[in-house]
């Protein structure tokens, strides 16, 4: 099956610093990856869709210029999270739709968890 | 905003007990998605329900789309220690998923 590789899968950094978060999908091509946050014993909240070649879409109350979305190719999608602060502290994972799989089928990457000192 | 609220929120059970989780919604969906949680991991899809009544299996595991498409439940009979996890249901709306509120089970031997 299709695989999505996240990493890394843990960063701890100071703030105020960025930090990058890298989602590629491995065996296929993904011309849409999506970037979820979830804090801890909730549910997962879509932030983004990142669109190869184009501007991501933001969902309300996300904000564009603190979550910056790379998507340069057609394996790769970014999240750079700028001038990081405490609160921004969760779990962030990133997925992607293999579109020769049925039933709409998205693929998750293993999270990268993000903790800001 | 969550469309989907997942009832009961947590729960905890011994080995070999039987357990509902609900995924109630007012709005219709065309599909519904289940999806199985593990700590520090990716959500991992179970099942794709289509058609309302639709009753699909996966071993221990029953999931029932309702007959309106507004709800959906998933039954596990005698639970197992690896069930424990964070399940999950959502709509595929187009491109975009967007999750339930989720259940957690804790399974204890």
């Amino acid at each position: 099956g299709a695989v999505v590789s996240q990493h890394p899968s843990r960063v701890i950094c100071k703030s105020g610093t960025s930090v990058k978060i890298e989602c590629r999908s491995l065996d296929f091509q993904a011309t849409t990856m999506f970037w979820y946050r979830q804090f801890p014993k909730q549910s997962l909240m879509l932030m983004a869709t990142s669109n190869e070649g184009s501007k991501a879409t933001y969902e309300q109350g996300v904000e564009k210029d603190k979550f910056l979305i790379n998507h340069a190719s057609l394996t790769l999608s970014t999240l750079t999270v700028t001038s990081a602060h405490p609160e921004d502290s969760s779990f962030y994972i990133c997925s992607a739709r293999d579109l020769k799989e049925a039933n709409e089928k998205l693929f998750f990457g293993s999270g990268t968890q993000l903790s800001v000192l | 905003t969550q469309l989907l609220e997942q009832s009961p929120q947590f729960l905890s059970i011994q080995e070999g007990e039987n357990l509902t989780v609900y995924c109630n919604s007012s709005s219709v969906f065309s599909s519904l998605q289940w999806y199985r949680q593990e700590p520090g991991e990716g959500p991992v899809l179970l099942v794709t329900v289509v058609t309302g009544g639709e009753v699909k299996k996966l071993k221990r595991l029953t999931f029932q789309f309702g007959d309106a498409r507004k709800d959906s439940s998933l039954h596990i009979t005698a639970a197992q220690t690896g069930d424990t996890g964070l399940y999950l249901c959502a709509p595929p709306r187009g491109h975009k998923l967007i999750f339930g509120t989720g259940t957690r089970l804790q399974v204890f031997p």
